[in-house]
């Protein structure tokens, strides 16, 4: 089975700094690769995914995220952070089930100062 | 439109007392999962649904938990003999077909056994 390792449980970050959140999950042969965001009070919010493809790929608020097979991870950052993005980031990947029953991360709470 | 909605938002109960937590999913998805969330962990896989068919169930933690989607829409998540370690927030997604296709969150039920 799969599982997801989530290095930082907490990042402080200043305002308009670059952050980068890692992520790795256990190797598998093919999988889906997701960032969740969960805002204070909200719910959990899909920032962005990978299914195939490039291996880039971005969030329409500035995140992106890249697969990297031979080191398993999917790191997620951004060049430059506002205090809007304090929140909670979960990483998750696919079964190897195939279908989308989700394996979650702990968790990384970001966040960002004036 | 309507996102994916859950009740009672927060329960609080005694333990041995039986819980019904309720999730409403998009209208049309296809596809719903129920997670469970631990203060600090990421959610955590219990069941799945596919339109009134519990295709994946081996996340239930023992027989005091069950679920079910009698017509294909909404979802009950029912704990029998509640105990103190079963306190959670309680999640559901809904996706409209299953496998690649984005889960979208409900704000969860969150559950405290007293």
């Amino acid at each position: 089975a799969q599982s997801v390792t989530q290095l930082d449980s907490q990042v402080p970050v200043f305002e308009e700094a670059p952050v980068e959140l890692r992520c790795n999950y256990s190797s598998s042969v093919s999988v889906y690769l997701f960032w969740y965001v969960q805002y204070p009070n909200q719910g959990l919010q899909l920032l962005l995914k990978y299914l195939s493809g490039s291996t880039l790929v971005e969030s329409i608020n500035g995140f992106e995220a890249e697969f990297n097979k031979s080191q398993t991870s999917f790191h997620l950052r951004k060049p430059s952070v506002h205090i809007s993005d304090t929140a909670e980031y979960f990483c998750a990947v696919s079964d190897d089930g195939g279908y989308n029953k989700l394996i979650f991360g702990a968790g990384t709470r970001l966040a960002v100062h004036p | 439109g309507a996102g994916v909605s859950q009740s009672p938002r927060y329960k609080v109960t005694k333990r041995g007392q039986d819980v019904a937590l309720r999730c409403d999913p998009i209208s049309g998805h296809v596809s719903l999962y129920w997670y469970r969330q631990a203060l600090g962990q990421g959610p955590e896989f219990l069941t799945y649904f596919n339109y009134e068919a519990q295709q994946d169930k081996s996340g239930l933690p023992n027989d005091r938990f069950s679920a079910e989607r009698p017509e294909g829409s909404i979802s009950t998540l029912t704990i029998q003999r509640t105990e103190q370690r079963d306190s959670a927030m309680y999640r559901c997604a809904s996706s409209l077909m299953g496998e690649s296709d984005t889960q979208y969150f409900g704000p969860g039920t969150r559950l405290t056994v007293l």
